[in-house]
């Protein structure tokens, strides 16, 4: 059964920071993992997917990696703005189907 | 173009009673899933519907039932609600040409039990 777990649970920087946000995974044999946004009572916006067979996406100041052996991914968001502050999810796609996520980090970046 | 919509956006019902939320796909989209929320944790996947048919679940009990219309809207029904139902519900829609990914989400129905 994949398990999806995010460092840190909460994350508060001030405005122009470069910050990492950390996701694990159990199970490495995964189609592909996703990066989410979640704004208050809102729904996800998808950030960006890396397939198995890469290493990492970028998106303007985004930056996913993925290291499949280790079970890990990260998210690097360049620059920080007080816009940025959300919770970011990250989700792995073993089956095709369903999404595994982790609980997610809470950032919020300080004017 | 649409996106995923949902309704209600939001809901209040009482314990033991049962509740439909809806869910319309993205245009082009074939493939329906539905993800359980309770606040402060990540979405949960509770099931999947395409061509009218269940085709996975997650972990939750008989009380959760869904249905997909010829027109590929989906809807979800929880029987003999319990205070622990409270949450927000996701849909999310795919093409199953794409193997399901990416699922765009809509913004879900926030559901509380009194």
């Amino acid at each position: 059964k994949q398990e999806v777990t995010q460092i840190p649970a909460a994350l508060s920087v001030p405005e122009g920071e470069n910050l990492v946000l950390n996701c694990s995974f159990t199970d490495s044999a995964i189609y592909n993992l996703q990066w989410f946004r979640q704004d208050p009572g809102k729904g996800l916006t998808s950030l960006l997917l890396i397939q198995s067979s890469q290493r990492e996406q970028t998106s303007g100041r985004l930056n996913a990696s993925l290291d499949k052996s280790s079970g890990r991914s990260t998210l690097y968001i360049a620059a920080s703005q007080p816009g940025d502050s959300a919770t970011y999810l990250c989700a792995a796609n073993n089956a095709g189907n369903m999404l595994t996520f982790g609980g997610g980090t809470r950032l919020m970046v300080k004017p | 173009d649409a996106g995923v919509t949902q309704s209600p956006t939001h809901l209040i019902k009482t314990r033991g009673q049962q509740v439909t939320l809806r869910c319309s796909p993205k245009s082009g989209h074939d493939t329906v899933s539905w993800y359980q929320q309770a606040l402060g944790q990540g979405p949960q996947f509770i099931f999947q519907y395409y061509e009218e048919e269940e085709r996975q679940r997650g972990n939750f009990p008989d009380r959760f039932s869904g249905h997909q219309f010829p027109n590929y809207s989906s809807e979800l029904n929880v029987n003999a609600l319990l205070l622990g139902d409270s949450a927000l519900y996701l849909c999310a829609s795919s093409r199953q040409d794409t193997g399901n990914q990416p699922q765009h989400f809509g913004d879900g129905t926030r559901l509380s039990i009194l």
